[in-house]
């Protein structure tokens, strides 16, 4: 069975930091491509990031310089580093296996709520 | 980049009715693009049906999906209790982009 657990959300002020991790049992992250997907207070998904088996990445134009997708094969664990975070980064964040054939999210966390306040 | 549109933005029904969304994308997309999600309140989402027609595993085959081109429909036969949520569709072009949601709720 695949499971996918994030941590690492709270309440940080406008222009700190935060590290979001996913825990993966049931599948491999090094060999999978992973992705982070946000759903801000009573609105629709926004996906903003992605990182191939092989190891490249894809952002969201919103967040591109902000935050940094990486996985740490050893601990089968994905990561989205989040810099200079704005109040429109408030959301709850998922983490979510994509499959590239027939282009889908298949697996998701229950996500980890991140809330950018002063 | 390619804009996706879901219709009605609220559906309301009762248990056993039909249910038809609509997804439209601003450009024509291949079939094995276009996926859709189930979100229950508090929940995650849960994918449902993938390159348009095929059902993910575990889900009923209450839940169906058509369509081509730029107009794409979920269809959901006999609705149950756990079908009221929030339905959306999703497409990759140059990276994944979901549509804005339709509601199923109680009538």
């Amino acid at each position: 069975e695949v499971q996918l657990v994030e941590s690492g959300g709270g309440l940080v002020q406008p222009g700190g930091s935060l590290r979001l991790s996913c825990a993966a049992s049931g599948l491999t992250v090094a060999s999978s491509f992973m992705s982070w997907v946000r759903q801000a207070p009573g609105k629709g998904l926004e996906w903003v990031s992605l990182i191939y088996a092989g190891g490249s990445t894809y952002y969201t134009d919103s967040v591109k310089g902000r935050f940094t997708i990486s996985r740490d094969n050893s601990k089968n664990t994905l990561y989205l580093q989040m810099n200079s975070l704005r109040a429109e980064d408030t959301a709850v964040y998922y983490c979510a296996r994509f499959v590239v054939i027939q282009p889908r999210f298949d697996y998701w966390g229950l996500g980890t709520l991140v809330t950018v306040s002063s | 980049e390619i804009v996706l549109t879901q219709s009605p933005g609220t559906l309301s029904l009762s248990p056993g009715e039909r249910a038809t969304l609509s997804c439209r994308t601003s450009q024509s997309i291949s079939n094995i693009y276009l996926a859709w999600y189930q979100q229950r309140p508090g929940q995650a989402p849960r994918l449902l049906i993938y390159g348009t027609s095929s059902r993910a595993t575990g889900i009923p085959d209450r839940f169906s999906g058509s369509g081509s081109g730029t107009d794409f429909t979920l269809t959901i036969s006999r609705l149950e209790p756990e079908d009221f949520a929030i339905y959306y569709c999703q497409i990759y072009d140059t990276s994944p982009t979901f549509g804005p949601g339709t509601k199923v709720d109680f009538k």
